[in-house]
Order: structure tokens, then C-alpha cells, then sequence
């Protein structure tokens, strides 16, 4: 089984801080994406990467930065939250045969 | 750009009843992904379909892959409270490399 792990199931986080969201992924996939889900708006794309520091803007990058140092790890960076960053954020890993997402569990994030 | 619909938004059934879902794109999709996202959780990936016409069950669920390569259909047979969750449609086309399309979510409410 795919195993996409994120290091954190919730978060607080006071404006203006730097945040990192981590995403581990152990299938070996070249590309991941990560997402953040907001009631009413869907999922929508943030970030991905098809491989070893190689990143694409998503349709909503702005206020965020990603970081792919190894293949098996992709970092979502806040550089100084906002209140408008609260939310739930997936990383997901796609298996390039078969264009399968596989998703983490999810990180809650919380601006105040 | 490509853009995905999906319906119902919601759906509010008595345990034991049928369910059907639907996504419609605005242009020619390779391939449809169906997933499911419980409270709290990353979505889980249900159902993957790769040719017009093609239908996949897993279990109580059955979705299809439109003929025209524009829609998809997902069925639940004999619902169950553990159906419960919002259910997604996932589409990728040509051209866009790995990046799926994601529809607005089907949120399924089920009445013991």
C-alpha cells in the first residue's frame, strides 16, 4: 500500500509566522502535489513537483513556497502566515503508470 | 481552462436506498478517478477508469467512464451509515501533465 505520511494532523500557527508542512511519501513516485481544501472551493492545486527540485506553481501559489530536496519529501512553506491560510492542506503522490493521486491524511491548520 | 461539474452537491438518503453521482467536463478526459474523503481525512481512492465505456465496480460501488469522454458516473447499491463522507470525480485530459481535475465534491449524508 501507498503510505503518504504528513508530520502534522493539526496545526496553530500565529500570524506572521514561517510554517513548514511536511510530506513524506515511501512508493518512490516522482510526482506530488500539495492542495489546500476549503468548504465550498474544492480542492485546489498549491504546488507540485514531477521531480528531485523541480517545483510548478499551482493555481493558488501565492504566499507559498515548496521545497523537494529528496524524492521522497515535499515541503510546503508559508513564509508568513495569514489569517487566510487556514486550512486543510494534502499532500498527495501520483504514480505516473496509472495517473493514480494518493493522498495523506491531512493537515488542519489554523492562523490566528 | 478545463472545468469539471458536479452533482449532486448533496444528497440526504435512508439507509438500504441507491445512490447516483455525476461529473461532466468541458472537454475530452483520459481518464476519471473517484474518491472518497471521510471527517478529518485525506480522500481515499475508490475507483480508476482509463477507457470510454468502461465500468469498474468495487464492491456496492459501480462508476462509469462516459462514452463521449466528458462524463462519469458513480453508483452506491444498497446504502449504509458508513457511506457517509463527499464523495470526489477526478478527470485528467491531455496536455496538462499529471495534474488532475478535481469536481466541487458530492457530500452524502445516509439515515440509518
Amino acid at each position: 500500500d501507498v503510505k503518504v505520511t504528513q508530520s502534522s494532523r493539526y496545526l496553530v500557527k500565529r500570524t506572521g509566522e514561517k510554517v513548514f508542512l511536511e510530506c513524506v511519501q515511501d512508493m518512490d513516485h516522482e510526482n506530488m502535489f500539495w492542495y489546500r481544501q476549503d468548504p465550498g472551493l474544492g480542492l485546489r492545486l498549491i504546488y507540485f513537483s514531477y521531480d528531485v527540485k523541480m517545483k510548478e506553481k499551482g493555481d493558488i501559489p501565492e504566499g507559498y513556497s515548496v521545497s523537494r530536496e529528496k524524492k521522497e519529501r515535499f515541503s510546503l512553506i508559508l513564509e508568513s502566515a495569514s489569517t487566510n491560510q487556514t486550512s486543510m492542506y494534502l499532500c498527495a503522490t501520483q504514480d505516473r503508470l496509472n495517473e493514480k493521486l494518493f493522498f495523506g491524511s491531512g493537515t488542519q491548520l489554523s492562523v490566528l | 481552462g478545463q472545468q469539471l461539474n458536479q452533482s449532486p452537491q448533496s444528497m440526504f438518503i435512508q439507509e438500504g436506498e441507491d445512490v447516483s453521482m455525476n461529473c461532466t467536463s468541458s472537454s475530452i478526459f483520459n481518464t476519471w478517478l473517484w474518491y472518497k474523503q471521510e471527517p478529518g481525512e485525506g480522500p481515499v481512492l475508490l475507483i480508476a477508469l482509463y477507457k470510454a465505456g468502461e465500468l469498474t465496480s468495487n464492491g456496492r460501488l459501480t462508476a462509469q467512464f462516459g462514452i463521449t469522454r466528458k462524463d462519469s458516473f458513480l453508483n452506491i447499491s444498497a446504502s449504509i451509515p458508513s457511506d457517509v463522507g463527499i464523495y470526489f470525480c477526478a478527470g485528467h485530459g491531455s496536455g496538462n501533465t499529471g495534474k488532475l481535475i478535481f469536481g466541487q465534491g458530492t457530500t452524502l449524508q445516509v439515515k440509518p
